[in-house]
């Protein structure tokens, strides 16, 4: 079926470091990702997106990779802050274009000062 | 500014009773809104996908009597827990889509069931 899934649930790294957070996925029909950034007790927050025509795309201090070769995905960190700590999920749209988001377990990044 | 409302951000209520969650976009209209459930350290599930004008379309496994789901309106979604026990205490997230595909979520609403 269809899932997403992250290789890490926790990743600590130093301020000032760079993070990477990975994501695998298994529908290689999906043409739609997403990267949410999740503090405790609140909603998700969009972080940045790609589409599957599309290897890399890039934000404010974070960067996104597609490997559609291998159904990867990556979120990088750049210079990461004590307020990037939060919990990270990776979502990909299910198969039909139906807008509905299928999450990864997420990933709790801690940024040690 | 969030573009998603959720309200109310917290609510308990009593075993037996029902309670409602709304959730709106504010500066766009939403014909597709979704409805999570988080469980702490968990992630988000799918419960349902809100369609303007039309009945909601459940996941599997999640009871339609039991969290009813309108959308009576291009900005405005409700999920309704009724008959609410204390293991339908969790974390309630809301989404609305924009123009082509992306999505806001709100900020979530704690519901705790005494």
């Amino acid at each position: 079926g269809e899932s997403v899934g992250l290789h890490l649930p926790t990743l600590s790294v130093q301020e000032g470091d760079n993070s990477i957070i990975n994501c695998a996925y298994s529908n290689s029909a999906s043409d739609y990702f997403i990267w949410y950034k999740q503090e405790s007790g609140k909603g998700p927050q969009f972080i940045i997106d790609i589409r599957s025509n599309m290897d890399k795309r890039q934000g404010q201090r974070v960067t996104v990779l597609l490997n559609k070769t291998v159904k990867h995905l990556s979120l990088q960190i750049a210079a990461t802050q004590p307020g990037d700590s939060a919990v990270y999920f990776c979502a990909e749209t299910a198969s039909g274009n139906t807008g509905k988001l299928i999450f990864g377990q997420g990933t709790t990044l801690q940024v040690k000062p | 500014g969030a573009v998603v409302s959720q309200h109310p951000s917290r609510v308990i209520c009593k075993s037996g009773t029902s309670v409602k969650i709304e959730c709106r976009s504010l500066d766009f209209q939403a014909t597709t809104m979704f409805w999570y459930r988080q469980f702490p350290k968990q992630s988000l599930m799918l419960m349902a996908t809100s369609n303007e004008g039309s009945k909601a379309t459940y996941e599997q496994g999640v009871e339609k009597d039991k969290f009813l789901i309108n959308h009576a309106s291009l900005t405005l979604s409700t999920l309704t827990v009724t008959s609410a026990h204390p293991e339908d205490s969790s974390f309630y997230i809301c989404s609305a889509r924009r123009y082509g595909n992306t999505i806001y979520f709100g900020e979530g609403s704690w519901l705790t069931v005494v």
